[in-house]
Protein backbone atom coordinates (compact mmCIF):
# COMPACT_ATOMS: atom_id res chain seq x y z
CA UNK A 1 0.00 0.00 0.00
CA UNK A 2 1.92 2.92 -1.27
CA UNK A 3 -0.52 5.85 -0.36
CA UNK A 4 0.94 8.91 -1.01
CA UNK A 5 4.34 9.10 -2.13
CA UNK A 6 6.24 12.31 -2.13
CA UNK A 7 9.65 12.85 -4.31
CA UNK A 8 12.02 13.77 -3.79
CA UNK A 9 12.05 13.61 -0.12
CA UNK A 10 15.42 15.84 0.92
CA UNK A 11 16.34 18.65 -1.14
CA UNK A 12 19.01 22.02 -0.98
CA UNK A 13 18.94 24.53 -3.56
CA UNK A 14 20.41 28.17 -4.16
CA UNK A 15 18.20 31.31 -4.00
CA UNK A 16 17.08 31.58 -7.39
CA UNK A 17 16.83 28.28 -8.49
CA UNK A 18 13.51 26.58 -9.79
CA UNK A 19 12.29 22.90 -8.69
CA UNK A 20 9.53 20.85 -9.02
CA UNK A 21 8.05 18.63 -5.85
CA UNK A 22 6.11 15.69 -6.96
CA UNK A 23 3.02 13.85 -5.53
CA UNK A 24 1.59 10.72 -6.13
CA UNK A 25 -1.36 9.02 -4.53
CA UNK A 26 -2.79 5.12 -5.65
CA UNK A 27 -6.25 5.64 -4.12
CA UNK A 28 -7.89 6.98 -6.41
CA UNK A 29 -9.16 10.72 -4.55
CA UNK A 30 -10.04 13.48 -6.02
CA UNK A 31 -9.21 16.01 -3.75
CA UNK A 32 -5.04 16.75 -3.30
CA UNK A 33 -3.55 19.33 -1.22
CA UNK A 34 -0.22 21.00 -0.79
CA UNK A 35 1.33 22.19 2.67
CA UNK A 36 4.21 23.62 4.82
CA UNK A 37 5.28 22.63 8.13
CA UNK A 38 7.43 25.30 10.17
CA UNK A 39 8.09 24.97 13.29
CA UNK A 40 5.61 26.24 16.12
CA UNK A 41 3.13 27.05 13.33
CA UNK A 42 1.98 23.99 12.16
CA UNK A 43 0.55 22.77 8.90
CA UNK A 44 -0.77 25.77 6.45
CA UNK A 45 -2.40 25.07 3.00
CA UNK A 46 -0.42 26.31 -0.16
CA UNK A 47 -2.74 24.60 -2.98
CA UNK A 48 -5.00 22.26 -3.77
CA UNK A 49 -6.77 20.48 -6.04
CA UNK A 50 -10.61 19.66 -6.17
CA UNK A 51 -10.11 17.23 -9.62
CA UNK A 52 -7.75 16.63 -12.24
CA UNK A 53 -7.26 20.09 -14.20
CA UNK A 54 -8.38 21.63 -11.16
CA UNK A 55 -6.04 24.07 -8.72
CA UNK A 56 -7.21 26.65 -5.99
CA UNK A 57 -5.00 28.58 -3.88
CA UNK A 58 -5.02 28.05 -0.26
CA UNK A 59 -3.43 30.26 2.75
CA UNK A 60 -0.45 30.94 2.04
CA UNK A 61 0.37 30.36 -1.94
CA UNK A 62 2.81 33.16 -3.24
CA UNK A 63 5.75 32.04 -4.62
CA UNK A 64 4.53 28.20 -5.59
CA UNK A 65 2.44 27.16 -8.84
CA UNK A 66 0.56 23.85 -9.19
CA UNK A 67 -0.18 21.57 -11.74
CA UNK A 68 -2.97 18.71 -11.66
CA UNK A 69 -2.30 17.23 -15.40
CA UNK A 70 -3.65 13.72 -14.22
CA UNK A 71 -5.58 12.71 -11.58
CA UNK A 72 -3.19 10.80 -9.24
CA UNK A 73 -0.38 13.38 -9.81
CA UNK A 74 -0.19 16.63 -7.62
CA UNK A 75 3.24 18.93 -8.81
CA UNK A 76 4.38 21.91 -6.96
CA UNK A 77 6.55 24.16 -8.17
CA UNK A 78 9.06 26.89 -7.04
CA UNK A 79 10.33 29.65 -9.48
CA UNK A 80 12.51 31.09 -8.10
CA UNK A 81 13.39 30.28 -4.59
CA UNK A 82 14.08 32.20 -1.32
CA UNK A 83 15.19 31.63 1.79
CA UNK A 84 11.84 32.12 3.17
CA UNK A 85 10.76 28.78 1.04
CA UNK A 86 13.20 26.52 3.33
CA UNK A 87 10.62 24.15 4.75
CA UNK A 88 9.44 20.55 5.65
CA UNK A 89 6.30 20.48 2.52
CA UNK A 90 3.38 17.57 2.89
CA UNK A 91 0.88 16.20 0.02
CA UNK A 92 -2.11 14.60 1.41
CA UNK A 93 -5.09 13.46 -0.41
CA UNK A 94 -8.98 12.91 0.20
CA UNK A 95 -11.93 11.11 -1.48
CA UNK A 96 -13.90 14.06 -0.67
CA UNK A 97 -14.32 17.76 0.50
CA UNK A 98 -16.58 16.41 3.11
CA UNK A 99 -15.50 17.23 6.86
CA UNK A 100 -15.14 13.84 7.66
CA UNK A 101 -13.25 12.50 5.36
CA UNK A 102 -9.89 12.61 6.63
CA UNK A 103 -6.46 13.38 4.89
CA UNK A 104 -3.82 10.97 3.99
CA UNK A 105 -0.59 12.16 4.03
CA UNK A 106 3.36 11.40 2.72
CA UNK A 107 6.15 11.54 4.16
CA UNK A 108 7.36 14.96 3.16
CA UNK A 109 10.22 16.62 1.58
CA UNK A 110 12.68 18.42 3.44
CA UNK A 111 13.83 21.57 1.33
CA UNK A 112 16.43 24.29 2.12
CA UNK A 113 16.94 27.28 0.78
CA UNK A 114 20.26 28.67 1.06
CA UNK B 1 -14.28 31.63 11.29
CA UNK B 2 -12.86 28.30 12.02
CA UNK B 3 -9.87 27.98 14.07
CA UNK B 4 -8.23 25.52 16.93
CA UNK B 5 -5.65 26.21 19.80
CA UNK B 6 -3.61 23.40 21.21
CA UNK B 7 -3.04 24.55 25.01
CA UNK B 8 0.68 23.10 25.64
CA UNK B 9 3.16 22.61 23.02
CA UNK B 10 4.93 20.79 25.47
CA UNK B 11 3.91 17.74 27.36
CA UNK B 12 6.42 15.54 29.51
CA UNK B 13 4.98 12.17 30.96
CA UNK B 14 6.64 9.20 32.29
CA UNK B 15 6.28 5.95 31.05
CA UNK B 16 3.11 3.89 32.32
CA UNK B 17 1.03 7.35 33.23
CA UNK B 18 -1.37 8.67 31.63
CA UNK B 19 -1.35 11.44 28.49
CA UNK B 20 -3.37 14.06 28.07
CA UNK B 21 -2.80 16.92 25.47
CA UNK B 22 -5.44 19.75 25.37
CA UNK B 23 -7.24 21.34 22.19
CA UNK B 24 -9.91 23.95 22.07
CA UNK B 25 -11.56 24.62 18.94
CA UNK B 26 -14.11 27.78 17.30
CA UNK B 27 -16.63 26.63 14.61
CA UNK B 28 -19.58 28.48 13.45
CA UNK B 29 -21.19 24.95 12.49
CA UNK B 30 -20.99 21.52 13.43
CA UNK B 31 -17.10 20.55 12.69
CA UNK B 32 -15.59 17.79 12.46
CA UNK B 33 -12.72 17.42 14.47
CA UNK B 34 -9.14 15.25 13.86
CA UNK B 35 -6.00 14.05 15.70
CA UNK B 36 -3.36 13.21 13.97
CA UNK B 37 -0.02 12.29 15.44
CA UNK B 38 3.73 12.81 13.56
CA UNK B 39 6.82 10.76 13.98
CA UNK B 40 10.19 12.21 13.59
CA UNK B 41 10.34 12.62 9.87
CA UNK B 42 7.50 11.34 9.18
CA UNK B 43 3.97 12.50 7.56
CA UNK B 44 0.88 12.30 9.62
CA UNK B 45 -1.25 9.81 10.63
CA UNK B 46 -4.50 10.00 11.49
CA UNK B 47 -5.28 8.90 15.33
CA UNK B 48 -8.72 9.35 15.27
CA UNK B 49 -11.83 11.56 14.51
CA UNK B 50 -15.01 13.08 15.78
CA UNK B 51 -18.30 13.45 13.03
CA UNK B 52 -21.19 13.90 15.30
CA UNK B 53 -21.61 10.49 16.26
CA UNK B 54 -20.48 9.29 19.60
CA UNK B 55 -19.03 11.82 21.90
CA UNK B 56 -15.80 10.01 23.14
CA UNK B 57 -13.98 8.49 20.17
CA UNK B 58 -11.18 5.69 20.40
CA UNK B 59 -8.65 5.77 18.23
CA UNK B 60 -5.77 3.95 17.71
CA UNK B 61 -2.45 2.72 19.88
CA UNK B 62 -5.12 3.14 23.04
CA UNK B 63 -5.44 6.61 22.69
CA UNK B 64 -9.41 8.11 22.49
CA UNK B 65 -10.74 11.70 22.72
CA UNK B 66 -13.84 13.17 23.89
CA UNK B 67 -15.83 16.29 22.32
CA UNK B 68 -17.39 18.44 24.52
CA UNK B 69 -19.93 21.06 22.71
CA UNK B 70 -20.59 23.10 25.84
CA UNK B 71 -16.92 23.63 26.26
CA UNK B 72 -15.42 23.46 22.19
CA UNK B 73 -12.70 20.73 23.57
CA UNK B 74 -11.55 18.18 21.86
CA UNK B 75 -8.55 16.53 24.54
CA UNK B 76 -6.61 13.46 24.39
CA UNK B 77 -5.63 11.55 26.57
CA UNK B 78 -4.32 7.93 27.02
CA UNK B 79 -4.52 5.70 30.17
CA UNK B 80 -0.80 4.86 30.29
CA UNK B 81 1.83 6.44 27.85
CA UNK B 82 4.57 4.10 25.76
CA UNK B 83 7.94 5.50 24.83
CA UNK B 84 7.34 4.76 21.25
CA UNK B 85 4.45 7.43 22.28
CA UNK B 86 6.88 10.27 21.54
CA UNK B 87 5.55 12.59 18.95
CA UNK B 88 4.27 15.48 17.73
CA UNK B 89 0.51 15.55 17.60
CA UNK B 90 -1.83 17.95 16.15
CA UNK B 91 -5.70 19.07 16.58
CA UNK B 92 -7.38 19.43 13.35
CA UNK B 93 -10.75 21.37 13.12
CA UNK B 94 -12.54 21.17 9.26
CA UNK B 95 -16.06 21.89 8.22
CA UNK B 96 -17.50 20.36 4.73
CA UNK B 97 -16.20 22.21 1.62
CA UNK B 98 -13.73 23.74 3.54
CA UNK B 99 -9.82 22.91 4.19
CA UNK B 100 -8.55 21.69 7.33
CA UNK B 101 -7.20 24.08 10.08
CA UNK B 102 -4.50 22.54 11.85
CA UNK B 103 -3.55 23.99 15.32
CA UNK B 104 0.38 24.46 15.99
CA UNK B 105 1.03 21.15 17.34
CA UNK B 106 1.97 19.54 20.68
CA UNK B 107 5.20 17.39 21.18
CA UNK B 108 4.94 14.67 23.81
CA UNK B 109 7.88 13.52 25.55
CA UNK B 110 7.79 10.01 27.56
CA UNK B 111 10.89 9.35 29.70
CA UNK B 112 11.44 5.85 31.53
Amino acid sequence: NAGVTQTPKFRVLKTGQSMTLLCAQDMNHEYMYWYRQDPGMGLRLIHYSVGEGTTAKGEVPDGYNVSRLKKQNFLLGLESAAPSQTSVYFCASSYSAQGYQPQHFGDGTRLSIL
Amino acid sequence: AQSVTQLDSHVSVSEGTPVLLRCNYSSSYSPSLFWYVQHPNKGLQLLLKYTSAATLVKGINGFEAEFKKSETSFHLTKPSAHMSDAAEYFCVVSQAGTALIFGKGTTLSVSS
